[in-house]
C-alpha cells in the first residue's frame, strides 16, 4: 500500500525563522517518485520539486532545501529565512504505479503560517 | 510554459442546473486529470484521460461526466449536483500516465458552490 504521512497539521513561525516540514512515506515499489506541492490561499497547486528514489542527493533551490533519506523513508522540506509569501498549505506526494498508470497519493498537507 | 488554465474561477449552481467546467493546456501533454478537493483535505482523484481516452474513473457518481474533445481540452459536465459536491475542482496534466517521472501540473481550480 502507498501512504504519505505529514504529521504536522499546522505550523506557525515568525518571519525570518527557518522551518522544516516533515514527510514520511510507505511504498513497496523499489522505484518511486516523490513530490512537493505548494497551495497558496488562491488554490492553485504549485509544483516545487520531484525526487526519484534512486537519487538520494539533497537539493537546494534558493531558500528551499529538501532532505531525502531512504533509510528512514523521509523527504523533508526546509524553508530558510521564511517570508510571509511562504504562507500556504504544503503537500508531499508519492507517485506509484497502479492499473497501468502512475497516480499521486497525497499526504494530508501542512498549513504553514508565517507571521510578520 | 507550464500553464494549465481553468474556467470559470467560481461557479454557483442550483441542484437542478447543468453546467460545465473547462480545462486547457498547451504543453503537448497526453494525460489530463480531474481532482476534487474539499476544504482542509488533499486533492482526490476523479478521472484520468490518456490520449483522449478515459483511463481511470475513481467510482465517481454519474452526475459528473468528463469529456476530452481533444488533447488540449478537458471538460467536466455537471448535472443534478448535491450540496456536498461543493468543492474546489482542480485540473492537471502530465506528459504521460505510464511514467512515474512525469510531473502533474495543476490549474488554478474552479470553486464550485451547489445551493
Amino acid at each position: 500500500a502507498q501512504k504519505v504521512t505529514q504529521a504536522q497539521t499546522e505550523i506557525s513561525v515568525v518571519e525570518k525563522e527557518d522551518v522544516t516540514l516533515d514527510c514520511v512515506y510507505e511504498t513497496r515499489d523499489t522505484t518511486y517518485y516523490l513530490f512537493w506541492y505548494k497551495q497558496p490561499p488562491s488554490g492553485e497547486l504549485v509544483f516545487l520539486i520531484r525526487r526519484n528514489s534512486f537519487d538520494e542527493q539533497n537539493e537546494i533551490s534558493g531558500r528551499y532545501s529538501w532532505n531525502f533519506q531512504k533509510s528512514t523513508s523521509s523527504f523533508n522540506f526546509t524553508i530558510t529565512a521564511s517570508q510571509v509569501v511562504d504562507s500556504a498549505v504544503y503537500f508531499c506526494a508519492l507517485s506509484y504505479s497502479g492499473a497501468g498508470s502512475y497516480q499521486l497519493t497525497f499526504g494530508k498537507g501542512t498549513k504553514l503560517s508565517v507571521i510578520p | 510554459d507550464t500553464e494549465v488554465t481553468q474556467t470559470p474561477k467560481h461557479l454557483v449552481m442550483g441542484m437542478t442546473n447543468k453546467k460545465s467546467l473547462k480545462c486547457e493546456q498547451h504543453m503537448g501533454h497526453r494525460a489530463m486529470y480531474w481532482y476534487k478537493q474539499k476544504a482542509k483535505k488533499p486533492p482526490e482523484l476523479m478521472f484520468v484521460y490518456s490520449y483522449e481516452k478515459l483511463s481511470i474513473n475513481e467510482s465517481v457518481p454519474s452526475r459528473f461526466s468528463p469529456e476530452c474533445p481533444n488533447s488540449s481540452l478537458l471538460n467536466l459536465h455537471l448535472h443534478a449536483l448535491q450540496p456536498e459536491d461543493s468543492a474546489l475542482y482542480l485540473c492537471a496534466s502530465s506528459q504521460d500516465i505510464a511514467r512515474g517521472t512525469d510531473t502533474q501540473y495543476f490549474g488554478p481550480g474552479t470553486r464550485l458552490t451547489v445551493l
